[in-house]
């Protein structure tokens, strides 16, 4: 059953760390998407990989957000500082470009709590 | 870029009734259009993909209709259940295989 997976689940950090998200895209992949849940509940694209380059990222502040695809397996979302206004729920999604229509497949989401 | 407007923000169902929801997107440049399904304290999962004009989806209880001529898709849930309660999103794809997201429609069944 393949799934995408996301780690921490739970963060819980103080304001000024860093803090670092990883996904686990679908295998065979080649799209690989970053949303945080807002505020007001919908979804906001912050990032977009295909084939582990980077094709949208204008929704990220660029200041203290930065995301990355090391690797076609792992892709990371990394906060530097953190603030309080960072809490929120942050999904990775993948997605194979030639089938579906973009279908994306989310992950179980973390769970980020700045204090 | 894409407006997709959802209506209604929110609704309130008895169990048991049915129910539908709308979905707006511009006609123009159409490729395909999802439907999400998105529970309370969990992921967003998809539910349907429809590219052509008339295309009818349906599984179970909740089917789905598409006029890209007018731009806009009907969610309908016949003979609601507590398990419906959901947030359901509409998202059309651009040209880039990105999915532009609607708000949504928060569905809540009432027992």
């Amino acid at each position: 059953d393949a799934r995408v997976t996301q780690t921490p689940r739970h963060k819980v950090t103080e304001m000024g760390q860093e803090v670092t998200m990883r996904c686990q895209p679908i295998l065979g992949h080649n799209t690989v998407f970053w949303y945080r849940q807002t505020m007001m509940q919908g979804l906001e694209l912050l990032a977009y990989f295909r084939n582990r380059a980077p094709l949208d990222d204008s929704g990220m502040p660029k200041d203290r957000f930065s995301a990355e695809m090391p690797d076609a397996t792992l892709a990371t979302l990394k906060i530097q500082p953190s603030e309080p206004r960072d809490s929120a729920v942050y999904f990775c999604a993948s997605g194979l470009r030639t089938s579906g229509e973009g279908t994306q497949y989310f992950g179980p989401g973390t769970r980020l709590t700045v204090l | 870029i894409l407006n997709v407007e959802q209506s209604p923000q929110s609704l309130h169902v008895q169990e048991g009734d049915s129910t539908n929801f709308t979905c707006s997107f511009p006609s123009s440049n159409f490729y395909a259009l999802h439907w999400y399904r998105w529970e309370t304290a969990k992921s967003p999962e998809a539910l349907f993909v429809m590219t052509l004009n008339g295309d009818e989806k349906k599984k179970g209880r909740i089917s789905a209709t598409l006029n890209t001529k007018e731009g806009y898709s009907y969610l309908y849930i016949k003979g609601s259940q507590p398990e419906d309660s959901a947030t359901y999103l509409c998202a059309p794809r651009d040209s880039n295989y990105q999915l532009i997201w609607g708000a949504g429609t928060k569905l809540i069944i009432k027992p």
